[in-house]
């Protein structure tokens, strides 16, 4: 049963920091892994979806990387900004499913 | 492109009555659609797959008379969660795949904004 953990659950930064989001899975056998961005009482934004047999993503400052072998990911945002405050979700998509299992997530607040 | 709307977004339900959930693909046909359930702090969790025409798939540990999933074209599924009561109150979220990207790894889910349901 695949199990997704995000380290850490939360996280408090200064505006201008360069951060890392950490993602880990159990089963290595996935499709892709996503992650999204949720807003307090909102629903998903998807942020980059990294396939298989991608090594990274990147979107703007975003910056995704997946190394199945490790089972591991993470999102790096660089220069970050308040308005990047949010809940960050990790998401593993299944090999011969459409299911995703998603992680806690990692709430991430940005001061200015 | 690629929008998925829920409605609506906020119910509150006395004990008892019943709730209906509407899930649509705005520009886009979507063969399957998927529920998820979000408790406070907690991840989404896949309750059921919903498939056009044919009955949903349930996970492990939902109750299927409980949450009964109609997905009767091509562009809307509902959600009707029966007999509402108290620890049914969380946040649904639906997920539609685009009927032309078909089933292979490379397909997206697109997420809707949800719905918050508080059952008194």
């Amino acid at each position: 049963k695949q199990e997704v953990t995000q380290i850490p659950a939360a996280l408090s930064v200064p505006e201008g920091e360069n951060l890392v989001l950490n993602c880990s899975f159990t089963d290595s056998a996935i499709y892709n892994l996503q992650w999204f961005r949720q807003d307090p009482g909102k629903g998903l934004t998807s942020l980059l979806l990294i396939q298989s047999s991608q090594r990274e993503q990147t979107s703007g400052r975003l910056n995704a990387s997946l190394d199945k072998s490790s089972g591991r990911s993470t999102l790096y945002i660089a220069a970050s900004q308040p308005g990047d405050s949010a809940t960050y979700l990790c998401a593993a998509r299944q090999g011969g499913s459409e299911k995703l299992v998603f992680g806690k997530g990692t709430k991430l607040t940005v001061n200015p | 492109g690629a929008v998925v709307s829920q409605h609506p977004s906020r119910v509150i339900c006395k004990s008892g009555t019943s709730v209906k959930i509407e899930c649509r693909s705005l520009d886009f046909q979507a063969t399957t659609m998927f529920w998820y359930r979000q408790f406070p702090k907690q991840s989404l969790m896949l309750m059921a797959t919903s498939n056009e025409g044919s009955k949903a798939t349930y996970e492990q540990g939902v109750e299927k008379d409980k949450f009964l999933i109609n997905h009767a074209s091509l562009t809307l599924s509902t959600l009707t969660v029966t007999s509402a009561h108290p620890e049914d109150s969380s946040f649904y979220i639906c997920s539609a795949r685009d009927r032309g990207s078909g089933s292979g790894k490379y397909n997206e889910q697109f997420f809707g904004p949800g719905t918050r349901l508080t059952v008194l």
